[in-house]
């Protein structure tokens, strides 16, 4: 059972929009910044959005994030092959004194 | 260029040891900016955080993790390690190192090593 809870499983055509959320509670999300990992199966996960809304260098526009309450969302807007892969939101939790990931969605391009 | 590779056993016995090691090359540990870490992922599953050091000898460890678990860093190799004693199955997973910004108040692991299985079985 993870900390932030997010769907196993989200899809979309190519071209389309889609959004994967991440709900957390006042001791994680609310207080304390969001992180978004992309992990394509084989290899090790890629930092796609840190401090809930900023992009790392490299990484494409059509990544966006953001952050209300205790919830988190991460949009990809045009959909490509490429995005198929398991996405994990991440956040520090004040109680536990530890960083904490969401059990992770798998994203299929249809 | 950052670039991080894991090291160490890739079979460890139940109720030992698992000792790791990570060599960065591309940027000092001593860097101030950022803490070294570990993340672990069991075959198939999801992604869990195991604890990080600074430098100095600072660390932050995962609380479920903590009575096992030792960090430490060696400078003048541009290395850093985990020792996770009384392994179990449940030790069994890929680990991986990545570097730690702690520039806001959760790390982003912007840096990852390739990962190196271990498996714990006798």
């Amino acid at each position: 059972q993870s900390v932030l809870t997010q769907p196993p499983s989200a899809s979309g055509t190519p071209g389309q929009r889609v959004t994967i959320s991440c709900s957390g509670s006042n001791s994680n999300i609310e207080t304390n910044t969001v992180n978004w990992y992309q992990q394509v199966p084989g290899t090790a996960p890629r930092l796609l959005i840190y401090s809930n809304n900023q992009r790392p260098s490299g990484v494409p526009g059509r990544f966006s994030g953001s952050k209300s309450g205790t919830s988190a969302s991460l949009a990809i807007s045009g959909l490509q092959s490429e995005d198929e892969a398991e996405y994990y939101c991440a956040g520090w939790d004040d109680s536990l004194y530890g960083a904490v990931f969401g059990g992770g969605t798998k994203l299929t391009v249809l | 260029h950052l670039q991080l590779q894991e090291s160490g056993p890739g079979l460890v016995k139940p109720s030992e040891t698992l000792s790791l090691t990570c060599s960065v090359s591309g940027d000092p540990i001593i860097d101030t900016v950022y803490y070294w870490g570990w993340i672990r992922q069991p075959p198939g599953k999801g992604l869990e955080w195991i604890g990080a050091i600074y430098y100095s000898g600072s660390t932050y460890y995962n609380p479920s993790l903590k009575s096992r678990l030792t960090m430490a860093v060696d400078s003048s190799q541009n290395q850093f390690s985990l020792d996770l004693s009384s392994v179990t199955a449940a030790d069994t997973a890929i680990y991986y190192c990545a570097r730690h910004d702690w520039s806001t108040s959760t790390p982003a692991f912007d840096y990852w090593g390739l990962g190196t299985l271990v498996t714990v079985s006798s």
